[in-house]
């Protein structure tokens, strides 16, 4: 019972560069959600999926797109990298009652990107 | 949109000390949640707490929906109680997605 895992860790690339993270979850529920930190701030949602098959843009989508490829999965992608795309980024799904949106989520690890 | 404020931005204490950090909301919520940054980057889940008070060891936090706002309190901070600490409301119509206030940033001095 992992909870919700990120893939890669950490990640440097130059700019132009296109790469996807990978986030799995465990937890049975309908939606999950990408976010991004940058220094010295909360978290800003860049996208979200309220169920397998359906994505939408949240505040900071631009340069960004999404794939929901099941329940469990929900990748991020970034088709050619740019110095303000470093940051780290999140993965996030609410927890174990899959018939309820706002209850508590449940974030993975992060993937820390760097772009020269 | 909704706002969330958290204060102070910094607190500096020495291990042992008390604290109280604050989360302002400028609209009712349906729930409210605390996370624990720590100095590696991962977020731990601290409260989800939309009315009331609860209690987990040293750390307690209150809402007070009515009047928008959460109080985190940590007793007897430790050296690994440092990181920032997050509050995070949902928003209704963008999926249950979380507003995060600024943080606050705690450094507890051994």
């Amino acid at each position: 019972n992992a909870g919700v895992t990120q893939t890669p860790k950490f990640q440097v690339l130059k700019t132009g560069q296109s790469m996807t993270l990978q986030c799995a979850q465990d937890m049975n529920h309908n939606s999950m959600y990408w976010y991004r930190q940058d220094p010295g701030m909360g978290l800003r949602l860049i996208y979200y999926s309220a169920s397998e098959g359906t994505t939408d843009k949240g505040e900071v989508p631009n340069g960004y797109n999404v794939s929901r490829l099941n329940k469990r999965e929900f990748s991020l992608r970034l088709e050619s990298a740019a110095p303000s795309q470093t940051s780290v980024y999140f993965c996030a799904t609410p927890g174990r009652e899959p018939h309820t949106t706002y209850n508590e989520q449940f974030f993975g690890p992060g993937t820390r990107l760097t772009v020269l | 949109g909704i706002q969330v404020e958290q204060s102070p931005p910094d607190l500096i204490l020495q291990e042992g000390a008390n604290s109280t950090l604050r989360c302002n909301f400028s609209d009712s919520v349906n729930n409210l949640q605390w996370f624990h940054q720590n100095p590696w980057g991962q977020l731990i889940n601290l409260f989800y707490i939309p009315s009331g008070t609860k209690q987990n060891g040293r750390l307690s936090a209150t809402t007070v929906a009515t009047e928008r706002y959460s109080l985190l309190y940590i007793s007897s901070s430790q050296t690994t109680d440092s990181g920032v600490y997050f509050c995070a409301v949902p928003i209704y119509n963008q999926g249950g997605k979380l507003i995060f206030g600024q943080g606050t940033e705690l450094s507890v001095k051994p």
